[in-house]
């Protein structure tokens, strides 16, 4: 079946550095590429989007980029902020379904 | 909140006991979503809905129903809860844009 995944459980980067987090998919059919950001107790917020007719896409302070080859996606912040601490998520959709499935996440932890 | 609402947002019932989750929504959206997210499997897709009455599996289906007479209300039941139903469990509508917004989540534990 279509899986989403993430390559690395957490990620820990000092104040101030760029941060890279990056995802891979299973399934060829997707098309649609959200990152999330879900804070403890809180529901996943959006963050930003991609779909498979573009590579990259720029948002406030984050960038998204998507090799359709490998299946790869990645979500970049800059200038990381204590406030960017938390889990976030990549999630795909596409093929015939309105499907969207998550991947496990990966935990930020931004040292000050 | 992206006008989601969901309730209760705190339940603890006893096992084999039924339990209904409610999502409601302001924003006239066709497609809703029920997540749980559990430690090590992030969020899981149990079902969806793309209209009134218009529902589909998702990936942890079972043991879990849905029903949706209304655009605005989307409600999720387990018939019969088991502990292995504890679980953080959120529900989702589509924007316009194909994004999903989520609700605050209801913490549901089966005792």
């Amino acid at each position: 079946g279509e899986s989403v995944g993430l390559h690395l459980p957490t990620l820990s980067v000092q104040e101030g550095d760029n941060s890279i987090i990056n995802c891979a998919y299973s399934n060829s059919a997707s098309d649609y590429f959200i990152w999330y950001k879900q804070e403890s107790g809180k529901g996943p917020q959006f963050i930003i989007d991609i779909r498979s007719n573009m590579d990259k896409r720029q948002g406030q302070r984050v960038t998204v980029l998507l090799n359709k080859t490998v299946k790869h996606l990645s979500l970049q912040i800059a200038a990381t902020q204590p406030g960017d601490s938390a889990v976030y998520f990549c999630a795909g959709e596409g093929g015939a379904t309105n499907k969207l499935i998550f991947g496990t996440g990966t935990l930020l932890a931004v040292q000050p | 909140d992206a006008g989601i609402t969901q309730s209760p947002r705190h339940k603890v019932t006893e096992t084999g006991t039924p339990v209904t989750l409610r999502c409601h929504q302001t924003e006239n959206h066709r497609y809703m979503y029920w997540y749980r997210q559990d430690p090590g499997h992030g969020l899981r897709l149990i079902h969806y809905s793309y209209g009134v009455k218009d529902t589909d599996k998702g990936e942890v289906s079972d043991g879990y129903s849905v029903s949706r007479s209304k655009t605005e209300d989307f409600l999720l039941t387990l018939e019969s809860a088991t502990s292995s139903q504890t679980s953080v469990y959120f529900c989702a509508i589509k924007g316009v844009s194909g994004e999903a917004f989520f609700g605050q989540g209801t913490r549901l534990t089966v005792v």
